[in-house]
């Protein structure tokens, strides 16, 4: 089954961008993922789907400000202009035909 | 507007029992995979189970095969969690989950969560 490896924090200053990385396992470099963001003391939330072309389905609601893209087996989530409510923490899943996945999770602070 | 409501959640002993219950709305509920997923205390998102649309196809993590059960009644729109045999570890707030779509689509839209406790 798939294995996500997220980097456990990441911090950039407040207006500035951020690039996350959520990274598959050997023999899943095509899957699908998706990317949730969680406030501090709050629900998960749905930001977009990304496919292994870069191409990315964003939820209802969700800022310009966030984007995705792919490279190999790596998936990017990139905020820019960062907001002081985009201080989460961020998680990658995907799903293979009887199992879903999630990563880590990375804790973003922003400065 | 899709609105995924948890109840059920408490205190309970090790080696006992809870049902969790999601009450959903704002959409087709028979239409959609749905899912249960928790969250350990200071700690990450991790997959329980989760139920095609029909009922008629479930899947489950390792951790609790054999000890948990998820089934949907889609004449009341409602998801359940029957928990067994409860351990320590089981310890987390459990959220309900809409997917996209089928089973292999991406989670689409989280619950609030509801809080299980298992302590002597």
């Amino acid at each position: 089954q798939p294995v996500l490896t997220q980097s456990s924090s990441a911090s950039a200053s407040l207006g500035s961008s951020v690039k996350l990385t959520c990274t598959l396992s050997s023999g899943h470099s095509n899957y699908i993922i998706a990317w949730h963001q969680q406030q501090p003391g709050k629900a998960p939330r749905y930001l977009m789907k990304l496919e292994n072309s870069g191409s990315y389905n964003k939820g209802s609601g969700i800022p310009d400000r966030f984007s995705g893209s792919s490279s190999g087996a790596d998936r990017y989530l990139s905020i820019s202009n960062l907001q002081s409510e985009d201080e989460a923490d961020y998680y990658c899943e995907t799903w293979d035909t009887n199992t879903q996945v999630f990563g880590g999770g990375t804790k973003l602070t922003v400065l | 507007e899709v609105q995924l409501l948890e109840s059920g959640g408490g205190l309970v002993q090790p080696g006992g029992s809870l049902r969790l219950s999601c009450a959903a709305s704002g959409f087709t509920f028979s239409t959609y995979a749905m899912s249960w997923v928790r969250q350990a205390p200071g700690k990450g998102l991790e997959w329980v189970s989760s139920i095609s649309g029909s009922g008629g196809s479930t899947y489950c993590a390792d951790s609790v095969k054999g000890r948990f059960t998820i089934s949907t009644d889609n004449s009341k729109n409602t998801l359940y969690l029957q928990m067994n045999s409860l351990r320590a570890e089981d310890t987390a707030v459990y959220y309900c989950a809409k997917k996209v779509g089928g089973f292999a689509t991406q989670t689409h839209y989280w619950g609030q969560g509801t809080l299980v406790t298992v302590s002597s």
